[in-house]
């Protein structure tokens, strides 16, 4: 079975700039969530989707972040404009609807805002 | 949401067992207890979970005190590939999960 993937694994740019990150979540699973991690902490859930809907975007800037789930598969993450405290790993998750709820993550996507 | 304290760094012998303790004394009846693991330049991944009675998987075994206060993953033989950063995590909500910042398990030869 596929994982999440993620692309791209890496983005450097200004501050400013606008940046988007893509999503592929397992086949299957309903629900996807976005999560930020700035360095030396644990993930910090932006948003969560189930199916094309928003379930949680609590802790999502709104002002300069947004994120879309079109066909309640892939998910793109966007923010615009940068800023320097934006640099961080944003990592994408899944899972099936289930008891617990299991979560598989992707890779990452390491942003760097200069 | 219910917190978790666990120790910030822990250190273990190859090929010896590791039990990493987590707190959790405000936890509620229906909070299950999960743990995920992140390896270097890795997404966190899924090691067990557990309600009431103790646990065992492939990976690991977690072991849930009486009174549900406190529970202790288990790596019952480290290796190199072990070494990570250990989340203990109360989830009620059955899709919610808060990170806190782990436990780092470093693993010597």
């Amino acid at each position: 079975e596929a994982g999440v993937a993620q692309s791209p694994r890496y983005k450097i740019i200004e501050k400013r700039q606008s940046v988007a990150f893509w999503c592929n979540p397992i086949s299957g699973h309903a629900t996807l969530y976005w999560y930020q991690q700035i360095l030396g902490q644990g993930p910090k859930l932006l948003i969560q989707f189930q199916n094309n809907g928003v379930v949680d975007d609590s802790q999502l800037p709104k002002d300069r972040f947004s994120a879309e789930r079109l066909k309640g598969v892939d998910s793109t993450l966007k923010i615009q404009p940068a800023k320097l405290e934006d640099s961080a790993v944003y990592l994408c998750a899944s899972s099936s609807p289930t008891v617990t709820d299991t979560q598989y993550f992707g890779p990452g996507t390491r942003l760097t805002v200069l | 949401d219910a917190k978790t304290t666990q120790p910030n760094s822990m250190e273990s012998n190859e090929e010896e067992p590791v039990h990493l303790p987590c707190n959790h004394s405000t936890i509620s009846g229906t909070d299950y207890i999960h743990w995920y693991r992140q390896l270097p330049s890795q997404g966190p991944e899924y090691v067990i979970h557990g309600l009431t009675s103790n646990v065992n998987n492939r990976m690991a075994s977690l072991a849930i005190a009486e009174d549900r206060k406190s529970s202790t993953l288990i790596l019952h033989r480290a290796t190199l590939r072990d070494a990570a950063v250990y989340y203990c995590i109360l989830d009620g909500t059955a899709s919610k999960l808060t990170f806190g910042t782990g436990t780092r398990l470093q693993v010597t030869l």
